[in-house]
């Protein structure tokens, strides 16, 4: 089965950049997508198809996709970011598509 | 607006069966593929199972397959799972999510639900 591997934990100040990384196999030919979630509430689509913005999501989140590496960069971090990350695709390898998570980032902003 | 209602959790048994119910509006529900994700306490977000706008393509995780059933009433705008066979480790928030385009399995979730509790436990 199709494995996702994100960091469990990025830290940064606020006003720097957060880069948090989702590594898969050929990950560059696949759709991905991230969510943020903060406690006790559902997630929160904030990019999608690698590098799409949601309407109402800040400029300052990006998405990139190449090669075996996805990246989530969140620009001029806010005390407001600090949350799990969680990247995602679709496994279509076989003749039933399956949905994957990575195992979810922390964002502890300092 | 969209809104995603789940229902149907609670307490039930090891063996037990439950059916959770999630009630959509604020758009045309019968377009869009709609998943069930859940999550473990303290734990990720897991993908359990996903249908088609149709209906007449399911998918599932296979940590469920042949415990778990998807289904849809696109005249009820109602997505539905029926859980069979609950283990502990089912124990978990269950989110609907809908798909971000239109007639296409492979797009994020941009609407999620509240999250209904299930608990499998004696």
């Amino acid at each position: 089965s199709y494995v996702l591997t994100q960091p469990p934990s990025v830290s940064v100040a606020p006003g720097k950049t957060a880069r948090i990384t989702c590594g898969g196999n050929n990950i560059g030919s696949k759709s991905v997508h991230w969510y943020q979630q903060k406690p006790g509430q559902a997630p929160v689509l904030v990019i999608y198809y690698d590098s799409d913005r949601p309407s109402g999501i800040p400029e300052r989140f990006s998405g990139s996709n190449s090669g075996n590496t996805a990246t989530l960069t969140i620009s001029r971090v806010e005390a407001g970011d600090e949350a799990d990350y969680y990247c995602q695709v679709w496994d279509s390898s076989s003749d039933h598509p399956k949905g994957v998570f990575g195992g979810g980032t922390k964002l502890t902003v300092l | 607006e969209v809104q995603l209602v789940e229902s149907g959790g609670g307490l039930v048994q090891p063996g037990g069966s439950l059916r959770l119910s999630c009630a959509a509006s604020g758009f045309t529900f019968s377009s869009y593929a709609m998943s069930w994700v859940r999550q473990a306490p303290g734990k990720g977000l897991e993908w359990v199972s996903a249908i088609s706008g149709s209906g007449g393509s399911t998918y599932y995780a296979d940590s469920v397959k042949g415990r778990f059933t998807i289904s849809r009433d696109n005249s009820k705008n109602t997505l539905y799972l029926q859980m069979n066979s609950l283990r502990a480790e089912d124990t978990a928030v269950y989110y609907c999510a809908k798909g971000v385009t239109a007639a296409r399995l492979d797009s994020g979730f941009d609407y999620w639900g509240q999250g209904t509790l299930v608990t499998v436990s004696s």
